[in-house]
Order: C-alpha cells, then structure tokens, then sequence
C-alpha cells in the first residue's frame, strides 16, 4: 500500500472547519483514500473514502486532487468532540485479505 | 447491528497467566483483524483471519495465538506475556465482498502485564 504523509498536529477553533491535508504521492490507480479517525481510547472510527472523485457524507467532506497524490479531509464545523487523531490511508478497497496500514496521523486539537 | 464488541475491556496479568481477549460481531463480515496500539503510536496489524482461516500473521510472537472458531468470533489467546505486551489490542471487522473496505473497530482490550 502507499504511504500517506500527514502534519502531526493541529489546532482549530470550535465552530470552524477544519481541513486535514494528506500527501500521498505514490498512489496506484486501484486504491483508494481512506480516512479513519481515533478519539483518545477508543478503536478507531471510518469517516469516509474516495478514489478519484470528491466525496461527502454526514461526517466529512474529501477532496482528491486530479493527479490524486494529495488530498484534504474537512470536518465544516469542527466541533470539541472531533478532537482526536486523524488516519489517511490509502489502500485497495476490494479485498480482506489486506488489511489497513496505520501511518502516524494527524491529531487534531479543537479549541474552545 | 453494526457493533464490534470486544471483551474484557481492561485485563492485568502476571507473565506466567493464561488469558484470552474475546472479539465479536454479528454484522455477518468474513474478514477480522487483531491490531496492537502502544501509547500514542498508531495501531499495528497483527492477525487476519478470512472465512475463518488465518491469511496474514505479521510476524506476531508464538505467546499470541489467535483463534478463529466461527465466523462471528475471533479470540486471542494470551500466554508468558511480556510487560511490554502491555497495550490496547484492537479488533476489527470487514465485509470481504463490499465494495467499500471499511473496517470496523471496536473499543478495544487495554492490557497490563506486570
């Protein structure tokens, strides 16, 4: 799988968005960006995936560039419970026979 | 039914102890997962088990011995651990065949070995 290279952290102010950058360079066309995130001891939680196209859920939106080699996550209107630390990944959808690889992430601090 | 619940939540054991953490899901996914998270490291995969059968061991010491005995229940058994065994151990399901490889996580077993 690709590897992901993420800032370690991040602040931003309750109430506005938060947009998480992810660098991802050497992805191959099958496989797709995740985004997980983990809230302090907790297991961690799926956001959302794309592959080529933006994508948006009641969670997050996910914007890809067109080369695909970079991508940003925004939560719009962060909130304090969306501290926590923030997984881009990027792997083939398809299969259980490969699991997710964890880099380091992002932790992102919500101000008050 | 969407959750992954895993049991106990918190577990010390002495390194001569056998003990086992339990992992269930009811949401009919054929592919499980044991991860190992340290203190502010991210989760690191030990074991996947698809349709019951081990697929991938990333090299885990023989002391972790997973076990997959149907497919909603996946134990890990526990023996002559190490105090840096000590960790929050996570286990995660999928559905093989969707389409949109998302895993699911439950809240994990924090273990202490002294």
């Amino acid at each position: 799988d690709a590897k992901t290279t993420q800032p370690p952290s991040m602040d931003c102010a309750e109430g506005r968005a938060a947009n998480l950058p992810c660098n991802h360079s050497t992805i191959s066309g099958n496989e797709y960006v995740y985004w997980y995130r983990q809230i302090h001891s907790q297991g961690p939680q799926y956001i959302i995936h794309g592959l080529k196209n933006n994508e948006t859920n009641e969670m997050a939106s996910l914007i890809i560039t067109e080369d695909r080699k970079s991508s940003t996550l925004i939560l719009p209107h962060a909130t304090l419970r969306d501290t926590a630390v923030y997984y881009c990944i990027v792997r083939e959808a398809d299969t259980g026979r490969r699991a997710l690889t964890f880099g380091s992430g992002t932790r992102l601090q919500v101000q008050p | 039914d969407t959750e992954v619940t895993q049991t106990p939540k918190h577990l010390v054991m002495g390194m001569t102890n056998k003990k086992s953490l339990k992992c269930e899901q009811h949401m009919g996914h054929r592919a499980m997962y044991w991860y190992k998270q340290k203190a502010k490291k991210p989760p690191e995969l030990m074991f996947v088990y698809s349709y019951e059968k081990l697929s991938i061991n990333e090299s885990v010491p023989s002391r972790f011995s997973p076990e997959c005995p149907n497919s909603s229940l996946l134990n890990l058994h526990l023996h002559a651990l190490q105090p840096e065994d000590s960790a929050l151990y996570l286990c995660a399901s999928q559905n093989p065949r969707g389409n949109t490889g998302e895993l699911f996580f439950g809240e994990g077993s924090r273990l202490t070995v002294l």
